[in-house]
């Protein structure tokens, strides 16, 4: 079975600072690849996804994440972040095959301090 | 524009009590999604639907039932309330294949006692 792991549940930043917050999968097959935001006391939002392609994804706030197959991993990055920014975020992953639905990781709570 | 609209926000039900979170979308999405959020959990798959009319389990079923008769519905039952069921719920829809991305609704806070 496919399981998404993000080994923080909590990051503290300054503001300005930079950030990276880890995702590993564990899939043997083709993945598509996700990261969502969910600001206090709502749904959660789309931030990035990696489908094919170029390994390295943009959002439209400044944060990208690199696809690793070799390692497995998703980590999502930031180079200055603001307090704007504080929010739980997610990653999550589907596999080419078998359920047609996302498993989500356990999220990590990112903490802008000024 | 309402996107995916949950209803209700907030419920307290006792133990063995029934009720029905109601999900609704007007995209046109034919993927919908039912998810639970426990603190440090992160979300877990209730039930999830690919069209009208058809329904398939998640990773956390017992307990629930849902059903599909409209593209734009997909409710969520609660037959028998446990304290086990104390959760943010979450519905969530996508077009063709999740690959495009989900929109979620702002979640209905359920607690049982």
């Amino acid at each position: 079975a496919q399981s998404v792991t993000q080994l923080d549940s909590q990051v503290p930043v300054f503001e300005e600072a930079p950030v990276e917050l880890r995702c590993n999968y564990s899939s043997s097959v083709s993945v598509y690849l996700f990261w969502y935001v969910q600001y206090p006391n709502q749904g959660l939002q789309l931030l990035l996804k990696y489908l094919s392609g170029s390994t390295l994804v943009e959002s439209i706030n400044g944060f990208e994440a690199e696809f690793n197959k070799s390692q497995t991993s998703f980590h999502l990055r930031k180079p200055s972040v603001h307090i704007s920014d504080t929010a739980e975020y997610f990653c999550a992953v589907r596999m080419d095959t078998g359920r047609r639905a996302l498993t989500f990781g356990s999220g990590t709570r990112l903490q802008v301090q000024p | 524009n309402a996107g995916v609209t949950q209803t209700p926000k907030f419920r307290i039900l006792k133990i063995g009590q029934s009720m029905t979170l109601q999900c609704a979308q007007d995209m046109n999405h034919n993927y919908m999604y039912w998810y639970r959020q426990d603190p440090g959990m992160g979300l877990k798959l209730i039930y999830y639907s690919v069209g009208a009319g058809i329904t398939d389990k998640g990773e956390v079923p017992n307990g629930y039932n849902v059903s599909r008769s409209t593209t734009e519905d997909f409710p969520l039952r609660l037959e028998l309330a446990a304290p086990s069921q104390t959760s943010v719920y979450f519905c969530a829809s996508s077009y063709g294949t999740d690959t495009y991305g989900y929109t979620f609704g702002s979640g209905t806070r359920l607690t049982v006692v």
